[in-house]
C-alpha cells in the first residue's frame, strides 16, 4: 500500500525565517513525489516534482530514499507563501499513476 | 490557468438524489482523474480514465460511476446521495498517464 504522511496540520513561520514542511512516504517500488500548493480560493497547482529537481518560488525538495522523505524547504519565507501544501506520491507502474495525497499542511507566514 | 474546467461550481441537492459532475480536460490531454476532498478523508483518488477507457479505480463507491467520452470530457455520476457524500470533487488531466496532473477548480457538492 502507498501512503503519504504530513505530520504537521498547521505551521506558522515569521516572514524571512526558513520554512520546512515535512513529508514521509511509504511505497514498495520507485515512486514519483510531488508537492502541490493550494492558495486561498484557487485550484491545486503543482509546485515541485522530484524528477525535475527545479526550484520554484524559492522552494526546493530533495528525495531521501533512505529516510523515505521528501521535505519541502525555503530559506526565507514570504507572506505570499501562505497556503495549503500537499505532498503526493505517484506509482511508477501501469495503472498506478494516481496521486496519493498527504493530509496537507496549512502554512501561515506571520508578517 | 491550467485549462481544466468543471461544471457546475456548486451543487446543492437532497439525500437520495442523483447528480452528474462534468469535467473538460486541457486540450490534448488523454488522461482524466477524479478525486474527492472531504474534511475527514482528505484528498482521495476515485477513478482514472485514459483515452476513453478505465485505467484504475480507487476508493469509489458502487453508487458512483464515471465515463470518458470520445471528445475526452468526463462525467462523474453520483446516485442515492447520502449526507456523507458532501465534498469537493476535483478533476485533473494529464497528457499521458505519467505526466503532471493539472487540476480543475472543483465542484462543491452539498447534500442536505
Amino acid at each position: 500500500a502507498q501512503r503519504v504522511t504530513q505530520p504537521e496540520k498547521l505551521l506558522s513561520v515569521f516572514k524571512g525565517a526558513p520554512v520546512e514542511l515535512k513529508c514521509n512516504y511509504s511505497y514498495s517500488g520507485s515512486p514519483e513525489l510531488f508537492w502541490y500548493v493550494q492558495y486561498s480560493r484557487q485550484r491545486l497547482q503543482l509546485l515541485l516534482r522530484h524528477i525535475s529537481r527545479e526550484s520554484i518560488k524559492g522552494f526546493t525538495a530533495d528525495l531521501n530514499k533512505g529516510e523515505t522523505s521528501f521535505h519541502l524547504k525555503k530559506p526565507f519565507a514570504q507572506e505570499e507563501d501562505s497556503a495549503m501544501y500537499y505532498c503526493a506520491l505517484s506509482g511508477s507502474n501501469f495503472g498506478n499513476e494516481k496521486l496519493t495525497f498527504g493530509t496537507g499542511t496549512r502554512l501561515t507566514i506571520i508578517p | 490557468d491550467s485549462g481544466v474546467t468543471q461544471t457546475p461550481k456548486h451543487l446543492i441537492t437532497a439525500t437520495g438524489q442523483r447528480v452528474t459532475l462534468r469535467c473538460s480536460p486541457r486540450s490534448g490531454d488523454l488522461s482524466v482523474y477524479w478525486y474527492q476532498q472531504s474534511l475527514d478523508q482528505g484528498l482521495q483518488f476515485l477513478i482514472h480514465y485514459y483515452n476513453g477507457e478505465e485505467r484504475a479505480k480507487g476508493n469509489i463507491l458502487e453508487r458512483f460511476s464515471a465515463q470518458q467520452f470520445p471528445d475526452l470530457h468526463s462525467e462523474l455520476n453520483l446516485s442515492s446521495l447520502e449526507l456523507g457524500d458532501s465534498a469537493l470533487y476535483f478533476c485533473a488531466s494529464s497528457a499521458t498517464s505519467h505526466n503532471e496532473q493539472f487540476f480543475g477548480p472543483g465542484t462543491r457538492l452539498t447534500v442536505l
